[in-house]
This record gives structure tokens, sequence and C-alpha cells, in this order.
């Protein structure tokens, strides 16, 4: 149980172009999904908490008009970015939040690649 | 706000040796602290946590850690290391039960 997957797991895109990635909860209900951002042999930096019906909250220094939040329902987020350009090109993580053994636990997507040309 | 370190960005070991992985936390009130291995372009995986109780944390594939108060350590081991080990090991701590804070992550090489 507690399977998020991500789609697509790579994309390659042309600058100036808008990429979607979709994050998914396979076998639970998530009000709250986290979006992070990993650049090569770096750690994981978050750039938005996700809750379902409302608006992301972002993190101090992302943009949120590049990139666009929308959890529009309790087993999907999508994270857009908007005219994408090299310095986009990362590895983005999702993750979903469902109450556990008394704590919330984050589970994990298996990542989107985005390359920006 | 909460942090953690972790000590060592590269660590090797040999096939069978100790593996130990060092965290530390800062944090004004008690954490919950959680270690997590990354696979080459992949998502994160869930080794162990510690949120209450026992201080002395098992979790898969043979790893362990304990959270130690005073010296507000975290460290992770195995005792014997096996070439499947070799990934990106990351530290990472919640104060709120909600964010994560994630270390720099150390990299674990087996040699054989």
């Amino acid at each position: 149980g507690a399977v998020v997957s991500q789609h697509p797991s790579w994309v390659i895109c042309k600058s100036g172009t808008s990429v979607k990635i979709e994050c998914r909860s396979l076998d639970f209900q998530a009000t709250t999904m986290f979006w992070y951002r990993q650049f090569p042999k770096q750690s994981l930096m978050l750039m938005a908490t996700s809750n379902e019906g409302s608006k992301a909250t972002y993190e101090q220094g992302v943009e949120k008009d590049k990139f666009l939040i929308n959890h529009a329902s309790l087993t999907l987020s999508t994270l857009t970015v908007t005219s994408a350009h090299p310095e986009d090109s990362s590895f983005y993580i999702c993750s979903a939040r469902v109450y556990l053994d008394s704590y919330n636990e984050q589970f994990f997507g298996p990542g989107t690649r985005l390359t920006v040309l | 706000a909460q942090s953690v370190t972790q000590l060592g960005s590269h660590v090797s070991v040999s096939e069978g040796a100790l593996v130990l992985l060092r965290c530390n936390y800062s944090s004004s009130v008690p954490p919950y602290l959680f270690w997590y291995v990354q696979y080459p372009n992949q998502g994160l995986q869930l080794l162990l946590k510690y949120t209450t109780g026992a201080t002395l944390v098992k979790g898969i594939n043979g790893f362990e850690a304990e959270f130690k108060k005073s010296e507000t350590s975290f460290h992770l081991t195995k005792p014997s290391a096996h070439m499947s080990d070799a990934a990106e090991y990351f530290c990472a701590v919640t104060l709120n039960d909600y964010k994560l804070s994630f270390g720099a992550g150390t990299t674990v090489t087996v040699r054989a």
C-alpha cells in the first residue's frame, strides 16, 4: 500500500514551452502533497505544499507564476512548469502525506526528470 | 527552524564491513527523525523513523539508528554492507509533523 506515482518519468522539451507533471496517490487519499526539486548530487529542496481544494503554499524563492500547482482531487496534484528554460532542468519529486502509526508519513513518487533544451 | 547535518558526503566501505552514516540535528523541541535511501533516478524510500518511544530503531534491509538526545544525533548503521547498499542516503527531520528538512546526503559505495 501507500504507492505514489508520477507521470511522466522523464520529459524533454524546448525552451519556452510548458510541461505538466502529475503526482497520484494510487491506494490512499492525500489532502496534502509536496513538490521537491533535486539538482544532480544535491539534496531535495521543498518547492511547495499542495493542499486539496486550496491554493498551494510556496517556499521562499520559488516563483509561483512559473511553477503552477493544482491539487484538484484527493489523489492527484499537478505541477506545471511554465515557459521552461534550461535552468529549470532538474529532477522533480512529489510526496503524498497520510496519517499512519500516530504521525503523518510522506510517501514519495519515483520522480520526473525534466530536460529543457 | 529545524535542520540536519550529515557528516561526510561520501562513504566507501568494503562488502561485509560496518556501514556508519552520521546525522546530527538541530531542534528546540523533540523532533521526528528519518533516514531515506535513494537509488539513481528514483524517488526516496523510507529506511526507518524515530517518532517517540524506543530510541533504537530498526528499519528495513538490516539498517538501524539510535536517537541520542544528549548528542543530538541519529546515526545510521548496518553491521555488514552488501553491494546492494550502494546508494544515496538522506537524513531528515520534522518538528511539526509536516514539512521535512533534508540533509545534504551521503553517497555510499561498496567495494567488492
